[in-house]
This record gives structure tokens, sequence and C-alpha cells, in this order.
């Protein structure tokens, strides 16, 4: 089955820096690739997504990159405020075959704590 | 609109006890999950229903998990016996389709066997 390994566990920064958060992933058939942020506290929620017949996708200071040869997708926030603070998770899926089309695979997740 | 809701929002139970966890989806998301975070690790997997059929159950960890999903609405997931391992947070999530699309997750359950 598909793993999802996830750098950095934490990972802290300056207010005003960028953040980047890696993850790779073991099926090649995975081909969804969703990022969830969780506020302390609070719920998973969506905050971008990327499928593989793309390479990059940016939403305001978000984005996230795939590299589908080396199996692997980034998470970059630029210009991080302390409202950023939260742990991140990205997962993986794949709709190629079967029934587990709804499953996500998630990454170890990362605890980023922006400093003001 | 509301979002997934599940109950209770804690649970502290003796080994051997059993316990029913319940969650809302949003109102015609026909996909319901459950997954759940070990301390500090992953959020893993559990099942997949698609309506009121288990669709994927291929991360329930043993028989002594039980998970329903009554006329295709709310759900409920079952530990009888509950070891000290189950301890974690049980997150549910729903879907309007099952791939490519964000899943709603709810605000889970803490769960603490002693």
């Amino acid at each position: 089955g598909e793993n999802v390994e996830q750098h950095p566990s934490t990972l802290s920064v300056q207010e005003g820096d960028s953040a980047v958060i890696k993850c790779t992933y073991s099926d090649s058939a995975s081909n969804y690739f969703p990022w969830y942020k969780q506020e302390l506290g609070k719920r998973p929620q969506l905050i971008i997504d990327i499928r593989s017949n793309v390479g990059e996708k940016k939403d305001q200071r978000i984005a996230v990159t795939l590299n589908k040869t080396a199996k692997h997708f980034s998470l970059h926030i630029t210009e991080t405020q302390p409202e950023d603070s939260a742990v991140y998770f990205c997962a993986a899926t794949s709709n190629a075959g079967g029934t587990s089309y709804g499953k996500l695979t998630f990454g170890q997740g990362t605890i980023l704590t922006v400093h003001p | 609109e509301a979002g997934v809701t599940q109950f209770p929002s804690h649970s502290v139970i003796e080994k051997g006890q059993t316990v029913t966890l319940r969650c809302d989806p949003i109102s015609g998301h026909d996909n319901l999950y459950w997954y759940r975070r070990v301390m500090g690790k992953e959020i893993k997997f559990l099942l997949h229903f698609v309506k009121e059929s288990k669709q994927d159950e291929s991360g329930m960890p043993n028989n002594r998990f039980l998970a329903e999903r009554t006329g295709g609405t709310y759900s409920t997931l079952k530990v009888q016996p509950a070891e000290l391992e189950d301890s974690g947070v049980y997150f549910c999530a729903s879907s309007v389709m099952d791939f490519g699309t964000e899943q709603y997750f709810g605000p889970g359950t803490r769960l603490t066997v002693t």
C-alpha cells in the first residue's frame, strides 16, 4: 500500500520568512495530493490540493509543487504570519483502480511555529 | 451549512470496557470516513462508507472495532473490548464524491483507555 513520509516534524520560523514542508510517497499510482492544516484544538481543514497532471498550484501565500518522477510534493508558505502556526499534514490517494478511492494516506505531520 | 459533528468530544474508559463513537456527516454527503491519530503519529485511515455500504474497511485494526452507518446517515464506531493501544483521537470526515474532493473533518473524539 501507499506510504507517505513527511519532513520536517517541527519547523520554527520568524514572521515574514518562508516555510517549506516536504513529502514523499511510494505508490506511483497516487494522483491526488491534499494538504490539511490543523490549528490547536480544531479540526483538520483542507488548505490546498494538487492533482498529478499539474506541477504547481498557488493560492495567495500558499503553493504546492509536485514532482511525479521523484514522487515528492512540497508545501510552500511565503510571508508567514503567527496565524500560520499549526500542524500541517500532507496526504496522497489514487483512483487508479480497486475500491480505495477515498482513502487518504497521511504523512506524520509538521508542527509549524511562526514567531512574531 | 452545519459541519461534521462527533460525539462525545472526550471519552475515558477502562481497559475491557465498550465505547461507541458517533459521527454526523454533512447533509447530502454520501461518503463517510473514519480515521484515527495515535499520539504524535500520522492520521490513519480506518474505513470508508458510501451511503450505508462499507466501501473499504482495510484500515480497521481488528475485530474489536465495528462500524455501522444506519440508513446512510450518521455512523457509529464501537470498540469492544477496548485495549490500551486504542487510545487516540478518532476523526470522522465526509465528502460529496469519493475521489479528488475535500474531505470535511469533524472535531474528533479523544479516546483514552486506562
